[in-house]
Order: C-alpha cells, then sequence, then structure tokens
C-alpha cells in the first residue's frame, strides 16, 4: 500500500456512538496531520501530532501515533450529523515544508 | 478567522487553453502550495513556494505549470496549455511556518472539453 492509507474507506455510524478510523504509513515522518473534507470544500485542518508525540487531543478528537507500527488512529467520541464528511490522514516525511502525502480517506456518515 | 480564497471555483476551458487559477492566501502566511484532486482519487502535491521561488515540485509539475506571486497578496497557477487530464479539483494552500498544518481554500475546479 501506498503512504497515508487510512481504513474503513466508508463508516456508517449513528449519533452518539464514536468513530475510529486508521492511517497507516510507509516511512518515517516529521508529522502526521488529519484533515476533514466536506463535499466538494476546501479540507480542513484537524490535528497534527510529531513524531515524538504518541497521543494528542483536541476536543472530541483523539489522535494516536505509533512510529513503531508506522500508524495513526483518529478517534471522534460523540459523534454528530454534522461529523460527516471525509476524513484524510496526510504525513510530513520529507524536508520540504507542506509537502504532504494523503490517504484516500474514510467517507464518515452520522445519522441523525 | 482568515482563510484561503481562490477564484473561480469553477473554470470550464477547451483543450489547448491557457488557464490561470487564483488565490489569495491567508496574509502573514510564508510558505505556499498547490495540490490538485481527481476525482474519485487522492489529493496530489504539486508544488510549493517560498521566498519568491519555488522549494519542491511533484512529477506532475511539468513545463505547462507555473506558479507566481506577481505581488503581496496572490498566488497563481498557470497551466499553458491544458490536458484533458489537467480536470481536477485545484486547493490552494498557505501555512505560516515549516512543517506546520496548512491552511487550504475551497479549490477550483478545471474541467478541460
Amino acid at each position: 500500500s501506498q503512504q497515508g492509507e487510512e481504513d474503513p474507506q466508508a463508516l456508517s455510524i449513528q449519533e452518539g456512538e464514536n468513530a475510529t478510523m486508521n492511517c497507516s504509513y510507509k516511512t518515517s515522518i516529521n508529522n502526521l496531520q488529519w484533515y476533514r473534507q466536506n463535499s466538494g470544500r476546501g479540507l480542513v485542518h484537524l490535528i497534527l501530532i510529531r513524531s515524538n508525540e504518541r497521543e494528542k487531543h483536541s476536543g472530541r478528537l483523539r489522535v494516536t501515533l505509533d512510529t513503531s507500527k508506522k500508524s495513526s488512529s483518529l478517534l471522534i467520541t460523540a459523534s454528530r450529523a454534522a461529523d460527516t464528511a471525509s476524513y484524510f490522514c496526510a504525513t510530513d516525511a520529507g524536508t520540504s515544508y507542506g509537502k504532504l502525502t494523503f490517504g484516500q480517506g474514510t467517507i464518515l456518515t452520522v445519522h441523525p | 478567522e482568515p482563510e484561503v480564497t481562490q477564484t473561480p471555483s469553477h473554470q470550464v476551458t477547451q483543450m489547448g487553453q491557457e488557464v490561470i487559477l487564483r488565490c489569495v492566501p491567508i496574509s502573514n502566511h510564508l510558505y505556499f502550495y498547490w495540490y490538485r484532486q481527481i476525482l474519485g482519487q487522492k489529493v496530489e502535491f504539486l508544488v510549493s513556494f517560498y521566498n519568491n521561488e519555488i522549494s519542491e515540485k511533484s512529477e506532475i509539475f511539468d513545463d505547462q505549470f507555473s506558479v507566481e506571486r506577481p505581488d503581496g497578496s496572490n498566488f497563481t497557477l498557470k497551466i499553458r496549455s491544458t490536458k484533458l487530464e489537467d480536470s481536477a479539483m485545484y486547493f490552494c494552500a498557505s501555512s505560516g511556518q515549516g512543517h506546520s498544518p496548512l491552511h487550504f481554500g475551497n479549490g477550483t475546479r478545471l474541467t478541460v472539453t
């Protein structure tokens, strides 16, 4: 698989449930970032976790990073219908700033 | 909250024509980028720009592509002779520092007929 692969590809849950998305990557990284994209819109940055960090929280979001397994997970707790979107992980692996490698994304649908 | 703005939101052009996609990055940002997303595919890096020059470009960014920061606020992507396969959503992004989060615009959907 390529750098930044998410699973599952699609996730359908009920409002109030937790949603977990996973991302795997191949190379060493400076940081890993999660972005959200509503249909037909731009990417919105959610959270950045650096290679020397293991866990990070932001509101209802929790991100973990396991550099030994080259994987990350994004947990959205107490999901809302408004969380319905595509979620992408992106790795910053090189010396060039801002050259991110995106995964295919997870399409999250939260049913009211 | 400051945001990256892109114009136009949708551009239709004929194969072989030149197009210019425009972006206004966040005013105090120093790093500028173009990405693209072909329908149903991953978001792909095209080019990064800092201190009035290209920092890095991908294999996609061939001689048909160019970027410019003509003044203190605009950042443009030019495609000299469009091909059908250039049809995609093009995203501009900016960041304030190196290895920091990118702020994306809402994109320009380019359709080449």
